[in-house]
């Protein structure tokens, strides 16, 4: 089972405006990452942010994390046509000594130049 | 630095024949990952390696899945006999240990398509 939810499902813009996708979970997390995916490829690691953050930058990447809400969101700024990728949260659940990363079903972005 | 390395890139079957998976980690990753993933969907975890031993395989089809590790550095998933519910992507992934999360690295995968 899945335990992240990106919305939207699929979102479309201009090149030079920001995305912003959303996640949800549902149980408690030690940290939360995402990944993206261009077509035909495998996921690559954007940025990680941990239970006790609640935001977090990388170049044009800015991700905040709501532990109350159990949500996190991802914002590109001034995107660009090679950002058009499927976008992944995966939330690390650990029971035990038992690590878990769970995906969810994903945010496909297309940024049209 | 060779990033995860995946072989074949692509594989199409017929039902009921076997099909074996091929993985080589980034070099001094600990932890080995095998995911699948469906069409518009996620990744979904299979089996889980610390070095050679299976540390979660609770997502894996013990019936027509198997996996091994063999001196802790490659891996072979492989079915069989295959289904059609199988066709997905096959990915791999490595990290140098899964007790801190780290990150995780990808490979590009394997397409299976069982016809």
């Amino acid at each position: 089972s899945q335990q992240g939810e990106e919305d939207p499902q699929a979102l479309s813009i201009q090149e030079g405006e920001n995305a912003t996708m959303n996640c949800s979970y549902k149980t408690s997390i030690n940290n939360l990452q995402w990944y993206r995916q261009n077509s035909g490829r495998g996921l690559v690691h954007l940025i990680l942010i941990r239970s006790n953050e609640r935001e977090k930058h990388s170049g044009r990447l800015r991700v905040t994390l709501d532990t109350s809400k159990k949500s996190s969101s991802l914002l590109i700024t001034a995107s660009r046509a090679a950002d058009t990728a499927s976008y992944f949260c995966a939330t690390d659940s650990r029971g035990g000594s038992n690590y878990k990363l769970t995906f969810g079903k994903g945010t496909l972005l297309t940024v049209n130049p | 630095e060779a990033g995860v390395v995946q072989s074949p890139r692509y594989k199409i079957i017929e039902k009921k024949q076997p099909v074996a998976f091929w993985c080589n980690p980034i070099s001094g990753h600990n932890t080995l990952y095998w995911y699948r993933q469906n069409l518009g969907q996620g990744p979904e975890l299979l089996i889980r390696y610390e070095n050679e031993e299976a540390v979660d395989d609770s997502q894996l089809p013990k019936d027509r899945f198997s996996a091994e590790r063999l001196k802790g550095v490659d891996s072979t998933l492989k079915i069989q006999p295959a289904e059609l519910g199988d066709s997905a992507v096959y990915l791999c992934a490595s990290s140098l240990s899964a007790g801190l999360s780290y990150e995780q690295y990808f490979g590009p995968g394997t397409r299976l398509t069982v016809t």
